[in-house]
């Protein structure tokens, strides 16, 4: 079964960091490009970032561009998201996705996402 | 960044209605629009992709049709499990975006 399930969330201060990981199963992980996508409470989608399959390229949001990492660690078919300089808008559930395989511009498979809330 | 608009913002309907929610990007994307569908709770998940190419194992009762700058997603006769709130979303750029959500409630 293709499966994505993302850890790591949790409460943590204003300017802190943490690092959300996305365990992949089910399919060949090095072949996929990958997202992070979050969704502050009762709001809508945001898409986050991109890493390629191969690690070698990434885009970021510009709401997150330069406090926010993403890779990926083929070998252990994991994704990864290190937030920094947390902020309290940057709470929110964080989705990893997958691209398609035969076409990388839509995401196909979804995680059930991990929490991350900002807060003194 | 492109924006993304989507319309209406919510909408009340009744089971076996037609429905139609509009997406418009603030520029042209050609068919780089996906649609997704998510309930309470859950993970999106896709319906459309490349505007109007149906995800496998999703229902035919869906459709979706545009390109540059105006999309349509459909859904023909709504069903009880259909109400969820839908996203439009753009990868023509390096930075994708959503379109802000359309609700469909149940009348």
């Amino acid at each position: 079964e293709v499966q994505l399930v993302e850890s790591g969330g949790g409460l943590v201060q204003p300017g802190g960091s943490l690092r959300l990981s996305c365990a992949a199963s089910g399919f060949t992980f090095s072949s996929y490009w990958m997202h992070w996508v979050r969704q502050a409470p009762g709001k809508g989608l945001v898409w986050v970032s991109r890493i390629n399959s191969d690690g070698s390229s990434t885009s970021y949001a510009d709401s997150v561009k330069g406090r926010f990492t993403i890779s990926r660690d083929n070998a252990k078919n994991t994704l990864y998201l290190q937030m920094n300089s947390l902020r309290a808008e940057d709470t929110a559930v964080y989705y990893c996705a997958r691209s398609g395989y035969y076409s990388q511009y839509h995401m196909d498979v979804w995680g059930k996402g991990t929490t991350v809330t900002v807060s003194s | 960044d492109i924006q993304m608009t989507q319309s209406p913002s919510s909408l009340s309907a009744s089971v076996g209605d037609r429905v139609t929610i509009t997406c418009r990007a603030s520029q042209r994307i050609s068919s780089y629009l996906n649609w997704y569908q998510q309930k309470p709770g859950k993970a999106p998940k896709l319906l459309i992709y490349a505007a109007s190419s149906l995800q496998s194992g999703v229902p035919s009762r869906f459709s979706g049709s545009g390109s540059g700058t105006d999309f349509t997603l459909t859904i023909s006769s709504l069903q009880p499990e259909d109400f969820a709130t839908y996203y439009c979303q753009q990868s023509y750029s390096a930075l994708w975006t959503f379109g802000q959500g359309t609700k469909v409630e149940i009348k």
